[in-house]
């Protein structure tokens, strides 16, 4: 079955610290893979994707993510943390022949001062 | 460019009655598909419009439905209201580009 995980629930790390945030995924065939956040009370914010092409994407904020094939993974990663960069974030999956994401269950990045 | 805007933001109703959340998409979108954020829970995807008709359907009952308008407004319609349907319903606009996808800020739907 087509499905995406995320293995955290959360994730501390402090301020000036890399962070990573996990994300793998089940797929028959070659995924299109993104990241969401979301501040309390809000919608969802882009922060980028993995159509083809390079495996290492950067996207908004600082943020990056790779994409390994073999581990079906996209994790999600940033050099050094910041506090603002607390919130909720969501890997998404959109599979061969759809035109809707599929999300996991997310994972609150906290980071401490 | 206003981006995805939904109304109302919050609303509070009790069960068995029926509710109707709107949304505008992005500008020069013509794609909007609903989800529905429980608690806790990553967005599950409802419905998406395109073209004035659905397009595609995820695992939700028949008490949700929605349309979609000629200016590419959208409404989602829920019947029956259940204590289970308290969520955060988020609308998402594209256009061709499906990889292209934006989100508004969502109503706070509250069943008591």
């Amino acid at each position: 079955a087509q499905s995406v995980a995320q293995p955290e629930d959360q994730v501390n790390v402090a301020e000036g610290n890399p962070l990573t945030v996990k994300c793998t995924y089940s797929v028959s065939g070659n995924p299109y893979l993104f990241w969401y956040v979301q501040y309390p009370n809000r919608g969802l914010q882009f922060l980028l994707k993995y159509i083809t092409g390079d495996n290492l994407v950067k996207g908004s904020y600082g943020f990056e993510a790779e994409f390994n094939k073999s581990q079906t993974s996209f994790h999600l990663k940033k050099p050094s943390a910041l506090v603002s960069d607390s919130a909720l974030y969501f890997c998404a999956v959109r599979f061969p022949g759809y035109s809707t994401l599929t999300f996991g269950k997310g994972t609150m990045l906290l980071v401490s001062p | 460019d206003a981006g995805v805007t939904q109304s109302p933001t919050h609303l509070i109703k009790t069960r068995g009655q029926q509710v109707t959340l709107r949304c505008s998409p992005k500008s020069g979108h013509d794609t909007v598909s609903w989800y529905q954020q429980a608690l806790g829970q990553g967005p599950q995807f409802i419905f998406q419009y395109y073209e004035e008709e659905e397009r595609q359907r995820g695992n939700f009952p028949d008490r949700f439905s929605g349309h979609q308008f000629p200016n590419y407004s959208s409404e989602l319609n829920v019947n029956a209201l259940l204590l289970g349907d308290s969520a955060l319903y988020l609308c998402a606009s594209s256009g061709p580009d499906y990889n292209e996808q934006f989100f508004g800020p969502g109503t706070r739907l509250t069943v008591l």
